[in-house]
């Protein structure tokens, strides 16, 4: 089975802070990807990678930065940290190269920034 | 923003009454997936429909993707409270690499 390892499954930070989010996958995908959840708003695209080293902005890239160094981690950064980045945060990878495949998702990670 | 548009947002049934979400997208797509998510867990993929017009089924669960490949929909027929959580859609856009998801609509089963 794939799975999917995000680091902590609860973060409390201050704002400011640089928070990092890591995201682990054990199946040689070549795409990950980065989404936050919020009630009303569904999963939000804030950055996807196709490859190692490449990274592309989803929707709501602002605030945030990635880092595809090698290809089973997706880390997500947060530079500042800010109250409005109080989420869930939901990595999720799939198989190379094809466009009908399913996404595998993380357990997710609920940061509070205080 | 999101390019795939989905309602309701929320809706509340007894339990064994039908449900349906709608998922739409002003630009041809090329495939549509469908996610549950349940209470505290992450999103599951269900099945995924590629050709016009295709309807599959998972036992009280009809999907159906339209004509011209714009809109959508989970049909579940005879709700049990084991239905409970969010449904999602989603689809690739530009060229295959990004997956957008629908906002999602909460479905909760009284019983």
């Amino acid at each position: 089975d794939v799975k999917v390892t995000q680091s902590s499954r609860y973060l409390v930070k201050r704002t400011g802070e640089k928070v990092f989010l890591e995201c682990v996958q054990d199946m040689d995908h070549e795409n990950m990807f980065w989404y936050r959840q919020d009630p009303g708003l569904g999963l939000r695209l804030i950055y996807f990678s196709y490859d190692v080293k490449m990274k592309e902005k989803g929707d709501i890239p602002e605030g945030y930065s990635v880092s595809r160094e090698k290809k089973e981690r997706f880390s997500l950064i947060l530079e500042s940290a800010s109250t409005n980045q109080t989420s869930m945060y939901l990595c999720a990878s799939r198989i190379t190269g094809g466009r009908n495949t399913e996404a595998f998702f993380g357990q997710g990670t609920r940061l509070t920034v205080v | 923003g999101q390019q795939v548009m989905q309602i309701p947002q929320y809706q509340h049934v007894q339990e064994g009454e039908d449900f349906t979400t709608y998922c739409n997208s002003s630009t041809t797509l090329s495939n549509i997936q469908w996610y549950k998510q349940r209470p505290g867990g992450h999103p599951v993929f269900l099945i995924q429909l590629v050709k016009s017009g295709e309807v599959k089924k998972q036992k009280r669960l009809t999907f159906q993707f339209g004509e011209a490949k714009k809109n959508s929909s989970l049909h579940i027929t005879a709700t049990q409270t084991t239905d409970v959580g969010t449904y999602f859609c989603a689809a690739h856009m530009e060229y295959g690499n990004k997956l957008v998801f629908g906002a999602g609509t909460i479905l909760r089963v009284k019983s």
